[in-house]
């Protein structure tokens, strides 16, 4: 049972939008930022987003994210076949004080 | 560049010890935090610990307290993840991560920029 709650699949057509929920508590994603991850297949995972919103050089901008209160989004548009993989949010718990993940989503570009 | 590189797969049995290595190279080592993240296969991430290179100082999720130690030698710039007590569920993909931030930040997680290939643990008897 994952401390952040997404998701476990989404789907959606090549060149269309699709987003991922990550639910939490005021303790992790109510006072901390989020980041999400993208796993390809077969490989370490890749940071999208950090600080709710940001993202690093070389990640296009089809790419997004937000953070209302305890829950955060994010957004790809514009679907390719090789976005197929799984994302993960991810913050600090500030009462657990420990780094916390959500279970995953697998996101499949039909 | 900035390289983690973990070291190779292991096999152990019930009850031993594994040291898994992460050396990093292309930055600054003691100015980043590392995490340890493992991956049981077909599952998702879970987060083990966190360590401050600048002075040694660690945090582990609760779940491993007592059982995982993570130790650094700047030297190498190596940062190593000990687990003992190994169980069969110990089986594992386990990485090492780059946090974005480091001194003189909190402690805490700020992102994970760059990852190492993963160790592949295996526990069997």
């Amino acid at each position: 049972q994952s401390v952040l709650t997404q998701p476990p699949s989404v789907s959606a057509a090549p060149g269309q939008k699709v987003t991922i929920s990550c639910s939490g508590s005021s303790s992790n994603l109510g006072n901390n930022y989020v980041s999400w991850y993208q796993q390809l297949p077969g490989t370490a995972p890749k940071l999208l987003i950090y600080e709710n919103n940001k993202r690093p050089s070389g990640i296009p901008d089809r790419f997004s994210g937000s953070k209302s209160g305890t829950s955060a989004t994010l957004g790809i548009t514009g679907l390719q076949t090789g976005d197929e993989a799984d994302y993960y949010c991810g913050t600090w718990d500030s009462s657990l004080s420990t780094g916390v993940f959500g279970g995953g989503t697998k996101l499949t570009v039909l | 560049q900035v390289h983690l590189v973990q070291s190779g797969a292991e096999v152990k049995k019930p009850g031993d010890s594994v040291k898994v290595s992460c050396k990093a190279s292309g930055y600054s080592f003691t100015n980043y935090f590392m995490h340890w993240v493992r991956q049981v296969p077909g599952q998702g991430l879970e987060w083990m610990g966190i360590f401050n290179p600048n002075d040694g100082s660690t945090t582990y999720a609760q779940r491993f307290q007592g059982r995982v130690t993570l130790t650094r030698d700047t030297s190498t710039t190596t940062v190593y993840m000990e687990m003992s007590s190994l169980r069969f569920e110990d089986s594992a993909l386990y990485y090492c991560a780059r946090d974005r931030l480091g001194y003189p930040h909190d402690t805490i997680s700020y992102g994970m920029d760059v990852w190492g290939q993963g160790t592949t643990v295996t526990v069997s008897s």
